[in-house]
């Protein structure tokens, strides 16, 4: 079982729906998670952290924490073809300068 | 500066030669880390530093792979005798003590190693 785990996709949207991309994580004690997005031949680019169960809004994203299912999610409302990158799921095992375990991405499609 | 910086962006190797890779962190980041990703996204933690410290070593494939992170210079990450499935992108991330008692980490853009 991969300690952090997502579906490679791809997902497809249209322009302006909600795209919902999930991730799993193994170890329990997980501390803090994090969603980075990439776009291809880049660098993954944070844009949104959870630590706390419940749900954190930023601007068209929400996270989503759910410790006790070991789930982590992130909704992008109004999506827009902008969106199209592969999201990166990643997760610090304690508190403090912990190195991230990374899934392997959900790649994103939106289509105008 | 703003970004991590990462040098060179693309290196060309044949196998059995030595790879170099430098990293130079966010202004004012005591914490550096190296990742390497290969196909499929696949990310794997290598190696992390307190400023000059190794902080975690626990992904590093010890028998080739070195690093440094010494004071005004920028940190480093050597390969000897590169192999073919050293081919990937390596990055650095670096990360500050905000206050609070998690760390984000910010991506540097990366260098492409290809060993022939």
């Amino acid at each position: 079982q991969k300690e952090v785990e997502q579906n490679s996709g791809p997902l497809s949207v249209p322009e302006g729906a909600i795209a919902s991309l999930n991730c799993t994580y193994s170890d329990r004690g997980s501390q803090s998670f994090f969603w980075y997005r990439q776009y291809s031949g880049k660098s993954p680019e944070l844009i949104m952290f959870i630590y706390s169960n419940g749900d954190k809004e930023d601007g068209r994203f929400t996270a989503q924490l759910n410790k006790a299912s070991q789930y982590v999610s992130l909704l992008i409302r109004d999506s827009q073809p902008s969106d199209s990158a592969t999201y990166l799921c990643a997760v610090g095992l304690n508190t403090g300068f912990q190195k991230l375990v990374f899934g392997t991405g959900t790649r994103l499609l939106v289509s105008p | 500066g703003e970004e991590v910086a990462q040098t060179p962006k693309h290196l060309v190797r044949g196998e059995g030669q030595k790879a170099k890779l430098y990293c130079a962190p966010i202004k004012g980041h005591s914490y550096v880390f190296w990742y390497q990703q290969v196909l499929k996204n696949e990310f794997k933690f290598l190696i992390s530093f307190q400023n000059e410290n190794v902080f975690d070593e626990t992904g590093m494939p010890k028998e080739r792979f070195s690093a440094k992170c010494l004071p005004n210079s920028p940190c480093s990450l050597e390969i000897q005798a590169t192999k073919l499935e050293d081919s990937a992108v390596y990055f650095c991330a670096s990360s500050h003590p905000t206050g609070s008692s998690y760390n984000e980490q910010f991506f540097g853009p990366g260098t492409r190693l290809t060993v022939l």
